[in-house]
């Protein structure tokens, strides 16, 4: 089945303890992309990636890295977790370099930073 | 940060009525225009990208018309039913410049079908 795949779904930790969120999708894709949701703010994009090795800020990329080593892979990584990057996260992936093609989504990780 | 602007916010409609809502974008550097079904406790599905001054498309009861000139986008949706009901979420990508990968949420408009 053609998916995005993210891990873990649910995570609660405390303020400075770094975790990394996976994202994998099976499709080939080429463009893969982090956002966040937060209530009356919409989805807001963190960082992007139009292909293998390559990565771009989106518009709230601060406090965030990632990296794309490999086509499938795109993990976010907060270095040192803080109470305001509590929100909804989700990966998505498009077979395109380029946005003229729809995004796939994947479940959403609800991560909680205490 | 480009300025995206969905309206209304949210709408009640009774079961049966046609609706539609507006996606303001910025005319200038226009690549693609996506529209999203987000349905509480699920992911965001793709309904349209478009690309084309003037493109219309259609899905079933949902469609879409698209004025980069004027910068704005509608959906439509005929005979609501209660299973239509969803945030619905347009994203606007701009060809300018280092933005090329970019694609801008509005805040999106809470659909309710009342049966």
């Amino acid at each position: 089945e053609a998916q995005v795949t993210q891990n873990p779904r649910y995570l609660i930790t405390v303020t400075g303890k770094k975790l990394t969120v996976t994202c994998s999708q099976n499709m080939n894709h080429e463009y893969m992309s982090w956002y966040r949701q937060d209530p009356g703010l919409g989805l807001r994009q963190i960082y992007y990636s139009m292909n293998v090795e390559v990565t771009d800020k989106g518009d709230v990329p601060e406090g965030y890295k990632v990296s794309r080593k490999e086509k499938r892979n795109f993990p976010l990584i907060l270095e040192s977790p803080s109470p305001n990057q509590t929100s909804l996260y989700f990966c998505a992936s498009s077979p395109a370099g380029s946005l003229d093609q729809p995004q796939h989504f994947g479940d959403g990780t609800r991560l909680s930073i205490l | 940060i480009l300025n995206v602007e969905q309206s209304p916010q949210s709408l009640h409609v009774q079961e049966g009525d046609s609706t539609n809502f507006t996606c303001s974008f910025p005319s200038s550097n226009f690549y693609a225009l996506h529209w999203y079904r987000w349905e509480t406790a699920k992911s965001p599905e793709a309904l349209f990208v478009m690309t084309l001054n003037g493109d219309e498309k259609k899905k079933g009861r949902i469609s879409a018309t698209l004025n980069t000139k004027e910068g704005y986008s509608y959906l439509y949706i005929k005979g609501s039913q209660p299973e239509d009901s969803a945030t619905y979420l347009c994203a606007f990508n701009n060809a300018g410049g280092t933005s090329y990968g970019k694609l801008t949420f509005g805040q999106g408009t809470i659909l309710t079908v009342h049966p």
